[in-house]
């Protein structure tokens, strides 16, 4: 059982945007931790797409644009292309367990 | 450029240990602020935190698991390793190793291209 609640699947057409939620509580993602995201293609191990919330590393599309209020996050991809097929992860700490928690992870499939 | 490699047995039994190595390349393990985690992800599961270890030999465990996870590295081997005692047909999962960034929390880039363990008698 995730610490940090994502939706199952979002789907979109390409070219569309799709938003993935990542819902916590005040002991993770709230006014003392950030967050980041994690896109992990199929077979392959996963990669950085958002640090500290919103900030991109480089080579990062800027399709891929990260936010956080209060104690939820959300991940958002515009302009959906058939590479973006995968499963992201949303990834903070959690202080009342001393971990570090991931979200249960969400399926994205452009139709 | 940094780099990691997992490598150690695809296939254990339950109640053995495991005993993953962890080799790296572009960072110094006794250099000020550096780590790397490990992680592990049972099949169509979500990521799970194992452990952490830092330049100074601190290092952190996920607390469910504390008492059957040790970390060690070998700085002049660029290595880390990691093992976990009393193996279970549940811990059948991919395990990865991967470099720590310094933010609130940390957050981990690049990972290794994880090493798939099956627990099975």
């Amino acid at each position: 059982q995730s610490v940090l609640t994502q939706p199952p699947s979002v789907s979109g057409a390409p070219g569309q945007r799709v938003t993935i939620s990542c819902t916590g509580s005040s002991s993770n993602i709230g006014p003392d931790y950030d967050v980041h995201w994690y896109q992990q293609l199929p077979g392959a191990a996963p990669k950085v797409l958002i640090y500290g919330n919103n900030n991109r590393p480089s080579g990062v599309p800027d399709r891929f644009s990260g936010s956080k209020s209060g104690t939820s996050a959300a991940l958002a991809i515009t302009g959906l292309q058939a590479e973006d097929e995968a499963d992201y992860y949303c990834q903070s700490y959690d202080s009342r367990l001393t971990n570090y928690v991931f979200g249960s992870g969400t399926t994205v499939t452009v139709l | 450029q940094i780099t990691l490699n997992e490598s150690g047995p695809s296939l254990v039994k339950p109640t053995q240990t495991l005993t993953l190595t962890c080799s790296f390349s572009g960072f110094s393990l006794s250099t000020s602020g550096v780590g790397v985690g490990w992680f592990r992800q049972p099949p169509g599961k979500a990521l799970e935190w194992l452990s952490l270890i830092f330049w100074n030999d601190d290092k952190r465990y996920n607390p469910s698991l504390r008492d059957r996870l040790t970390v060690t590295r070998d700085t002049s081997k660029n290595q880390v390793v990691l093992t976990m005692t009393n193996m279970d047909p549940l811990d059948t999962g991919a395990y990865y190793c991967a470099h720590r960034r310094n933010w609130n929390p940390n957050w981990f880039d690049p990972w290794g291209q994880g090493t798939l363990v099956t627990v099975s008698s």
